[in-house]
């Protein structure tokens, strides 16, 4: 089956520092999303990218779809302490009636203060 | 996560025992769908629903069977629970793909 890549694991950054996250496919997609989970909570959609190259900012958040359709990333911007969570990125292809969504297995973002 | 409702928040089930995850939207969403988070292992499709009366498998379907009677429901069930299936449950809908989530189920199969 499809399978994101996200790496690494854990990132740990200083308040007001940028920080980017890439996240990798060996297969195409149609859409590509960013989603941020809170402890406790269920996942937020940040950002969808829906076009090969397009790029969209959010706030302090830009995210692009790559234009091999097979990547994406995220950049955050000016990091502030309620950054801290799991980003996940999701891909979606479309095929027919047929449109899942696989999920990388996340990103745990720390900011220190 | 004002729109989708997930009942219960938490349940201890023992072996053997079934149970219905209950989803509920009011945002009129055609696509509904369940996941679960294990950790490690991110968020895993269990099934999805495009519209009322379609149902599909995601990609960890088995042991769960899903009904899309209505557009408003998705309810979820574990016929006969197993240990492995320990798991926090996140239903998730949208107008194509999940935009919203539900705060999510805690369930326990001891």
């Amino acid at each position: 089956g499809q399978q994101l890549n996200q790496s690494p694991q854990s990132m740990f950054i200083q308040e007001g520092e940028d920080v980017s996250m890439n996240c990798t496919s060996s297969s195409i997609f149609n859409t590509w999303l960013w989603y941020k989970q809170d402890p406790g909570e269920g996942p937020v959609l940040l950002i969808a990218l829906y076009k090969a190259g397009e790029l969209t900012s959010n706030g302090r958040l830009t995210a692009q779809f790559g234009i091999t359709r097979k990547d994406s990333f995220l950049n955050i911007s000016a990091s502030i302490p309620s950054d801290v969570g799991i980003y996940f990125c999701a891909g979606q292809l479309y095929t027919g009636a047929n449109s899942k969504l696989t999920f990388g297995k996340g990103i745990t973002l720390s900011v220190r203060p | 996560n004002a729109g989708v409702t997930q009942t219960p928040k938490f349940q201890v089930l023992k072996t053997g025992q079934s149970m219905t995850l209950q989803c509920a939207q009011d945002m009129n969403h055609e696509y509904m769908s369940w996941y679960r988070q294990d950790p490690g292992m991110g968020l895993r499709l269990i099934h999805y629903s495009v519209g009322a009366g379609i149902t599909d498998q995601g990609e960890v379907p088995n042991g769960y069977n899903v009904s899309r009677s209505t557009t408003e429901d998705f309810p979820l069930r574990l016929l006969s629970a197993a240990p492995s299936q320990t798991s926090v449950y996140f239903c998730a809908t949208g107008r194509d793909q999940p935009q919203h989530f539900g705060d999510g189920t805690r369930l326990s199969i001891l």
